[in-house]
């Protein structure tokens, strides 16, 4: 059963807290990506990788960090610098960065 | 990157056909657009994409007329289970799907 798999579903920082979300992929997709939502709004783009050891800033890099080490893994850290770090996170894959974008079920964090 | 404007919100009935419009005044040469649905609490899934006149698959049809400022995702015999947001993006996905923007779509919601 090929897809997106993000972990976990719900997450709780705390203050200071650095937290890793998870996302795994078995479509053998070179391009990987990580979106933030805020509750009502759109998709924002964080980070976007289109091979292995490769990646890109999005739109709102701050606060973020990710690694592509393996093809089918990009966990992304939530670190202590990003100051409001309340949302739903979306990883999605392609096949190639010209192709349609598959999502995972996402990850909600929240600050305790 | 050519900018979208959706309605924010429609509300339609079982067994109806809803056809959502996206207006895009400086869409470029090598832009296509692109539709995907999301259901709360999920990642948005890809439903069509065209690039003129209309483009249909088993879930929905895509009109484009022929100056493609504006395009019309139709949804035939709405059910319950339609009810979404639908994002429409507008992009050269030619040079990659990290440049689309994810706005805030059009909130449909079918009622019995």
């Amino acid at each position: 059963d090929g897809g997106i798999t993000q972990s976990p579903k719900y997450l709780f920082r705390k203050e200071g807290q650095n937290v890793t979300l998870s996302c795994e992929q078995n479509l053998n997709h070179d391009a990987m990506y990580w979106y933030r939502q805020d509750p009502g709004q759109g998709l924002r783009l964080i980070y976007y990788s289109q091979i292995v050891n490769d990646f890109q800033k999005g739109d709102i890099a701050e606060g973020y960090s990710v690694s592509r080490e393996k093809k089918e893994s990009f966990p992304l850290t939530v670190t202590s610098a990003q100051k409001n770090p309340t949302a739903f996170y979306l990883c999605a894959s392609s096949r190639g960065m010209n192709e349609k974008l598959f999502f995972g079920s996402g990850t909600q964090l929240s600050v305790l | 990157l050519a900018k979208t404007t959706q309605p924010i919100s429609m509300d339609s009935y079982e067994g109806q056909e809803v056809n959502i419009t996206c207006s895009h005044n400086n869409i470029a040469t090598n832009d296509y657009i692109t539709w995907y649905q999301q259901f709360p609490s999920q990642g948005p899934r890809f439903i069509i994409q065209g690039y003129k006149t209309k483009v249909t698959n088993e879930v929905a049809s895509l009109f484009i007329p022929a100056d493609r400022k504006s395009s019309t995702l139709s949804l035939p015999r709405v059910s319950l289970s339609d009810t979404a947001v639908y994002y429409c993006l507008v992009g050269d996905t030619n040079t990659g799907f990290q440049k689309l923007v994810f706005g805030t779509g059009t909130r449909l919601l079918v009622s019995p």
